[in-house]
């Protein structure tokens, strides 16, 4: 079955740049669009990046998506990091009729 | 602005079968653009994709849970609902439904509903 693989964690200081990737595992993952979600504590996910690289109206332009086929991954960046930031990061696609998110990244801001 | 809800249990015993609604409002559940899902997840752990229904009735299903899924529709109500038979303590969860595309976001999400299986 086709999963997304993510570093469980990251961190970085406030005003920096940090990436967390998404790794497919099989096939090519930009067969399908990938979208990003963020979830702090006790709510519900809301959208970042939709169909690889689109921003939502309302999220800032520091949040950005991209897709590398040579690694089969997809990248969320977040620029000019602010404590408002910390949170976990998911990461979703569609292959098969088969719904996936990938398990999740924590970025602590500190 | 749609929102959707989801409603039941809190509690359910082991080997039961776990039954919560979502109910749809600000859009018809019958657009033909969406599709309509249940995700979980739970106590500190990640999302996982339980199974998703078109209006049309068409169910897609985690193939980890398929054989004690199912997705229905009632689209005179404008809801659509999730049953997870014999459940365990692993079962465990904040349920959520969601609104989303074929092959784009999952756009409007519940708060989420804490179903605990326990005796």
């Amino acid at each position: 079955n086709f999963m997304l693989t993510q570093p469980h964690s990251v961190s970085e200081s406030p005003g920096k740049t940090v990436t967390i990737s998404c790794t497919g595992s099989s096939g090519s993952i930009a067969s399908n669009y990938v979208q990003w979600y963020q979830q702090r504590p006790g709510s519900a996910p809301t959208t970042v990046i939709y169909e690889d690289n689109q921003r939502p109206s309302g999220v800032p332009d520091r949040f950005s998506g991209s897709i590398d086929s040579s690694s089969n991954s997809a990248s969320l960046t977040i620029s000019g990091l602010k404590t408002e930031d910390e949170a976990d990061y998911y990461c979703q696609s569609f292959d098969s009729s088969i719904w996936v998110f990938g398990g999740g990244t924590k970025l602590t801001v500190l | 602005q749609v929102q959707v809800q989801e409603s039941g249990p809190g509690l359910v015993k082991p080997s039961e079968t776990l039954s919560l609604t979502c109910s749809v409002s600000g859009g018809s559940i019958s657009s033909s653009s969406y599709y309509w899902g249940w995700i979980r997840q739970p106590p500190g752990k990640g999302l996982e994709w339980i199974g998703s229904i078109y209006y049309s009735g068409s169910t897609y299903y985690n193939p980890s849970l398929k054989s004690r899924v199912t997705i229905s529709v009632d689209t005179s109500k404008n809801q659509f609902s999730l049953k997870l038979s014999s459940v365990t303590a692993a079962d465990t969860a904040v349920y959520y439904c969601a609104r989303h595309s074929r092959v784009a976001s999952f756009d409007y999400w519940g708060q989420g509903t804490l179903v605990t299986v326990s005796s």
